[in-house]
Formats: structure tokens, sequence, C-alpha cells
């Protein structure tokens, strides 16, 4: 199975702050990669599909880069609602697999 | 509006069985690619299982042999029918539809759309 590695599993950031998440994949997964936000009692809301697409609707602050093996999801301004729990999944390989989750706090 | 409600939830003994549904509107599931997933309580996203729109199915390997994905066409519903339950099984059962890229409709693994979840508990 593909691990899927994310960094940090924590995060305190301010209001405005540019938040960076690594997520690091056990083999290469070309560009199947996609990134998740989940607030607490909530269902996860897809942001970003093949590592830098963003999905509709989701604010242009979030961007994603990378493929192979290393991938990040930047915020570029942290802002009041975007404080929640980030997910990568990979695509390219069954057993679909999740990133252990990167937590992102207020400072 | 593109919706899916999941139902069926509940606390069940070990080694019981449950069937969970998932009822979609706004969008036909025989047309697109549908997957479980589930959250234990305090714990991240795990995939379940995954049903293409062509019947193929997959599943992760801790449910392979106990759970079986499938769908009713004329009811539009997705279903979950687990057996043999274990409590590593409780968690909050999520369904979701898969995304496709806007220009090619090419399948792309992520998921669009999730409904709310149901709970499953497995104790005694």
């Amino acid at each position: 199975d593909i691990q899927l590695t994310q960094s940090p599993s924590f995060l305190s950031a301010s209001i405005g702050d540019r938040v960076t998440i690594t997520c690091r994949a056990s083999q290469g997964i070309s560009s199947y990669l996609v990134w998740y936000q989940q607030k607490p009692g909530k269902a996860p809301q897809l942001l970003i599909y093949a590592a830098s697409t963003l999905q509709s609707g989701v604010p242009s602050r979030f961007s994603g880069s990378g493929s192979g093996t290393e991938f990040t999801l930047t915020i570029s301004s942290l802002q009041p609602e975007d404080f929640a729990t980030y997910y990568c999944q990979q695509g390219n390989t069954y057993p679909l697999t999740f990133g252990g989750g990167t937590k992102v706090e207020i400072k | 509006e593109v919706q899916l409600v999941e139902s069926g939830g509940g606390l069940i003994q070990p080694g019981g069985s449950l069937r969970l549904s998932c009822a979609a509107s706004g969008f036909a599931v025989s047309n697109n690619y549908m997957s479980w997933v589930r959250q234990a309580p305090g714990k991240g996203l795990e995939w379940v299982a995954l049903i293409y729109s062509g019947g193929s199915t997959y599943y992760t390997d801790s449910v392979k042999g106990r759970f079986t994905i499938s769908r009713d066409d004329s009811k539009n519903t997705l279903y979950l029918q687990m057996s043999s339950l274990r409590a590593e099984d409780t968690a909050v059962y999520y369904c979701a539809k898969g995304g496709y890229t806007p220009m090619h409709r090419t399948p792309h693994f992520g998921m669009d759309v999730w409904g709310q979840g149901t709970t499953v508990t497995v104790s005694s």
C-alpha cells in the first residue's frame, strides 16, 4: 500500500499567515493527489485534485503543487474559516489511502 | 441540488451485520464511481470501498470478504453491506461521489460530494 506522510501534523498560525503543508508518498503517484479540508463534526470538502487543480468554488488562496512523491498545499493568507484539519489522498493505486492529517489552529 | 444522505448506522454487537444506505439526488449513481470512507472516533480518514459505473468493485484489505459495496440504480442508492463486524469497524461512515476532470471527464479519484455520515458502533 502507498503510505502518505503529512507534515506537520499540527500547525499553529495567525490570521494572514502563509501556511504550507507537505504530503510525501512512499512511492511515485504521478499527479494523483487530492487535498481535503475537514471541520469538526463535518464531512471533508474537496479543495484540490490532480495535485494542483482548484476545485470549483474553492477560494484562490488555496493552491497545490508537486508530482511524483512530494506535494504541498499552500494557503496564501490564512482566514478564520480556514482553521480545520487538512488531509491528502492518493488516487494512483488501490487501496486509496489518506495522509494522517494536519490540524491548523489559531495561534 | 447534488446531495448524498446516508442511513442505517447504529449499535451492533461484534460479529453482527449491518447495511448502510446512501440515497443520491441531483445525479445518477449509475453514471459515477462511488466510495465509502470511514473515520474512527478522533482518527483520520480511511477509504473502505469503491464501485465503478460498470460495476467493478475495490476494497481496502481489512474489509475484504466482510463488506460488500453495491448499488440499486432504480432507487439511485448506494449500499455497504457489512458482516462479521469488529470493534475496529466503529466509525462514522461517509459515502462520496468520485470526481472527474471537467474537460475530458477523466476520473481524478478525489471525492467531490460527500454525505453527512452515519455512525456505526460495534460493541457488546
